[in-house]
């Protein structure tokens, strides 16, 4: 079955540059949802997107940034990054009344 | 905020069934019960999800009592892949609503 696809799985930047993740969702899922997740942390929710539109936000910072095109794949897109940002980025998609599916992840590596 | 506790950590021996208990007294009736799991660093797994009544497939079963003030999450025969951080989350099952992670429990399972 088709999953949650990431891209890339892995990046490296420098203190201060900019980031772009990519979520393309499971075919026909409407909804996406950004998750951000420290060494050692839970998941935190950075924001999400139904339809197009953003739905809901959670702890994401003003650096950050997304969007839901037209085809439903979204971006994550980071400025001004600092050693804090280093984590793993999750995206997810679900469709009306189902549970949201992960995918594997951005590793993200600021240095 | 995470609306539930779990216990922080639980072993189980191979073969043998695990409970995973939450506590979510504060539930809405709008809003279902979801367990999802974490294996080291890869993305959140759906396992299974209700609203009252109890729920089975093929991975695991959901108790919910009756006043829906917690739950319970049971791996039949646990395996030694079943090891891994179990989160037991409530959302109300809306469109572009996140999950919202809190401190799960981690489950060792040892042969």
């Amino acid at each position: 079955a088709a999953g949650v696809i990431q891209s890339p799985r892995h990046l490296i930047k420098e203190k201060r540059e900019t980031a772009t993740l990519k979520c393309y969702p499971i075919p026909r899922h409407d909804t996406v949802y950004w998750y951000q997740q420290g060494p050692g942390q839970d998941p935190q929710f950075l924001i999400s997107f139904y339809e197009k539109m953003q739905s809901d936000k959670g702890s994401i910072p003003d650096r950050f940034s997304a969007q839901q095109f037209s085809d439903y794949h979204s971006e994550l897109n980071m400025s001004s990054l600092e050693l804090g940002d280093s984590a793993l980025y999750f995206c997810a998609s679900t469709m009306p009344g189902g549970p949201p599916v992960f995918g594997s992840g951005t590793q993200l590596s600021v240095l | 905020d995470a609306k539930t506790t779990q216990p922080p950590s639980m072993d189980c021996a191979e073969g043998r069934a695990a409970n995973l208990p939450c506590n979510h007294s504060t539930i809405s009736g709008n809003e279902y019960v979801y367990w999802y799991r974490q294996i080291h660093s890869q993305g959140p797994q759906y396992i299974i999800h209700g609203l009252k009544n109890n729920e089975t497939n093929e991975m695991a079963s959901l108790i919910i009592t009756e006043d829906r003030k917690s739950s319970t999450l049971i791996l039949p025969h646990a395996t030694l892949r079943d090891t891994a951080v179990y989160y037991c989350i409530v959302r109300p099952n809306q469109a572009g609503t996140a999950l919202i992670f809190g401190k799960g429990t981690t489950l060792s399972v040892s042969s």
